[in-house]
C-alpha cells in the first residue's frame, strides 16, 4: 500500500491569486496522477505527472492553468493558476503501484475561491 | 474510448438490508480493471472491491461484492447488510490494464442513503 499526504488540507483564495498543493508519498512510486472534484461532482483526471519531465495533461487542462512538477518518484506539486470561483474544488493526488488494484488516493485538497 | 455510467444518483436502503448500485461501462480495451470507491463526507477516496476483466470468479471483500457480466458490460456492487456508516457517495471507475496510460476513469456516483 502507499500513505499518502497532501498539503494544504483546505484554503480559501482570493481570485486571481495562486495556489501550490504538495503531494507527498512514503514509498518511490512510478505513475502518479491529480485529480479534480467539482461540488456535487465525480473526479475528473487533470493530468499524469512524469517525473524528470512534463506532465501530460487530459482534454480541457493546460500547462499555464495547471502547472505541475515531479522533481523525484515520492513528491509532486499542482499548482492553480490565477483562480476564479469556478476553480473551487478538491483536488485529489492520486498514485498507482504495480499490482493492478492498487491505486491509491491522498485525502484532498479543499479549495475555494472567492 | 472509455465510459463509466452510473444511473442512480441516489438511492436510500433500510438499514441491515442489502442494495445494488449499478455501473455500465464502455471499452475497446481487452484487459481492464474495474473498481469501486467509496467516498464519505470527509472526502476522502476509500477503495472497496476490484474486479479483472479475465477474474472467473466475482470480487468479494467482506460485506462487499461485485457483479460483473462481461457480457452485458456491467459491474453492480451489492453491499448486504447495509450499516448507517456506509451512507457516502460510491464510484464505478475503470482502467485499461495495458493501454491508455493506465488512467482511471470515474461514472457520476451514487449517494447512498442508509436508514435507521
Amino acid at each position: 500500500s502507499a500513505v499518502i499526504s497532501q498539503k494544504p488540507s483546505r484554503d480559501i483564495c482570493q481570485r486571481g491569486t495562486s495556489l501550490t498543493i504538495q503531494c507527498q508519498v512514503d514509498s518511490q512510486v512510478t505513475m502518479m496522477f491529480w485529480y479534480r472534484q467539482q461540488p456535487g461532482q465525480s473526479l475528473t483526471l487533470i493530468a499524469t505527472a512524469n517525473q524528470g519531465s512534463e506532465a501530460t495533461y487530459e482534454s480541457g487542462f493546460v500547462i499555464d492553468k495547471f502547472p505541475i512538477s515531479r522533481p523525484n518518484l515520492t513528491f509532486s506539486t499542482l499548482t492553480v493558476s490565477n483562480m476564479s470561483p469556478e476553480d473551487s474544488s478538491i483536488y485529489l493526488c492520486s498514485v498507482k503501484l504495480t499490482g493492478p488494484s492498487e491505486q491509491y488516493f491522498g485525502p484532498g485538497t479543499r479549495l475555494t475561491v472567492t | 474510448a472509455q465510459k463509466i455510467t452510473q444511473t442512480q444518483p441516489g438511492m436510500f436502503v433500510q438499514e441491515k438490508e442489502a442494495v445494488t448500485l449499478d455501473c455500465t461501462y464502455d471499452t475497446s480495451d481487452q484487459s481492464y480493471g474495474l473498481f469501486w470507491y467509496k467516498q464519505p463526507s470527509s472526502g476522502e477516496m476509500i477503495f472497496l472491491i476490484y474486479q479483472g476483466s479475465y477474474d472467473e470468479q466475482n470480487a468479494t471483500e467482506g460485506r462487499y461484492s461485485l457483479n460483473f457480466q462481461k457480457a452485458r458490460k456491467s459491474a453492480n456492487l451489492v453491499i448486504s447488510a447495509s450499516q448507517l456508516g456506509d451512507s457516502a457517495m460510491y464510484f464505478c471507475a475503470m482502467r485499461g490494464l495495458n493501454t491508455g496510460g493506465f488512467k482511471t476513469i470515474f461514472g457520476a456516483g451514487t449517494r447512498l442513503f442508509v436508514k435507521a
